[in-house]
C-alpha cells in the first residue's frame, strides 16, 4: 500500500530564515506530486505540482520554490521566510490512470504547521 | 471562472441523525471527477468519496453517499447515522484537466451528542 510522509510536523522559524519541507511517497512509482498551503479556517491553495521528475509547475508567484530530487520526493523551500508564509502545508500524491476515462485521486500527507515569527 | 461553492459555512446535526452538505460547481468540461474530503482537527485531509461525472449512479461509501445532479452541477454529501467522529471540516473539490483540484471553502460539521 502507498504511504506519504511529511516532515517536520511542526516548525517555528524567524522571519528571513530559510525553509525546507520534505515530502516522500512510498509504494508507488512516478506519482504526480502537489504542495498546498492552507491558512487557518480556509480552503486549500495549490502552490506547486509536478507530473515528472523534471516537471514542476508553479501556481502562485511568491518567495517559495519546489524541487523534485527523486521520483517520490518533493521539497518545498524558501531562501527568506515572510510572516505571510505561516500556515499549514500539505503534500499530496496521485497516480493517473486511464480506465473508461482518465482517473486521478489525490491523497494527502499529515501536513506541516509552519509559524513564522 | 471554474469555481466550487459550498454555501453552508457550518452545519450541525444530532448524533445518529442524517445531514446533507451542499456543493455546486461550475465547469465547461463534460468529463471530470468530484470529491468530498474530510479534515478533522488533526488537519490531515482524508478522502471521503469520489464521483465520476460519466457515471449516472451515485457513489456510496458505507454511511456516506452523494446526490450527483450533473445538469444542475450539484454534488451534495449525505452522512447517515452521524457519529461524533464525523465532526470535521468537509471540502468539496472538482478535478479538472490541468491536474488541479478546484476546492470549495469548506463546511464545518458539528455533531451534537
Amino acid at each position: 500500500s502507498q504511504t506519504i510522509h511529511q516532515w517536520p510536523a511542526t516548525l517555528v522559524q524567524p522571519v528571513g530564515s530559510p525553509l525546507s519541507l520534505e515530502c516522500t511517497v512510498e509504494g508507488t512509482s512516478n506519482p504526480n506530486l502537489y504542495w498546498y498551503r492552507q491558512a487557518a479556517g480556509r480552503g486549500l491553495q495549490l502552490l506547486f505540482y509536478s507530473i515528472g521528475i523534471d516537471q514542476i509547475s508553479s501556481e502562485v508567484p511568491q518567495n517559495l520554490s519546489a524541487s523534485r530530487p527523486q521520483d517520490r520526493q518533493f521539497i518545498l523551500s524558501s531562501k527568506k521566510l515572510l510572516l505571510s508564509d505561516s500556515g499549514f502545508y500539505l503534500c499530496a500524491w496521485s497516480v493517473m490512470k486511464f480506465v473508461v476515462h482518465r482517473e486521478e485521486t489525490q491523497y494527502f500527507g499529515p501536513g506541516t504547521r509552519l509559524l513564522v515569527l | 471562472a471554474q469555481t466550487v461553492t459550498q454555501s453552508q459555512p457550518e452545519m450541525s446535526v444530532q448524533e445518529a441523525e442524517t445531514v446533507t452538505l451542499s456543493c455546486t460547481y461550475d465547469t465547461s468540461e463534460s468529463d471530470y471527477y468530484l470529491f468530498w474530503y474530510k479534515q478533522p482537527p488533526s488537519r490531515q485531509m482524508i478522502l471521503v468519496i469520489r464521483q465520476e461525472a460519466y457515471k449516472q449512479q451515485n457513489a456510496t461509501e458505507n454511511r456516506f453517499s452523494v446526490n450527483f445532479q450533473k445538469a444542475a452541477k450539484s454534488f451534495s454529501l449525505k452522512i447517515s447515522d452521524s457519529q461524533l467522529g464525523d465532526a470535521a471540516m468537509y471540502f468539496c473539490a472538482r478535478f479538472d484537466s490541468n491536474y488541479q483540484l478546484i476546492w470549495g471553502a469548506g463546511t464545518k460539521l458539528i455533531i451534537k451528542p
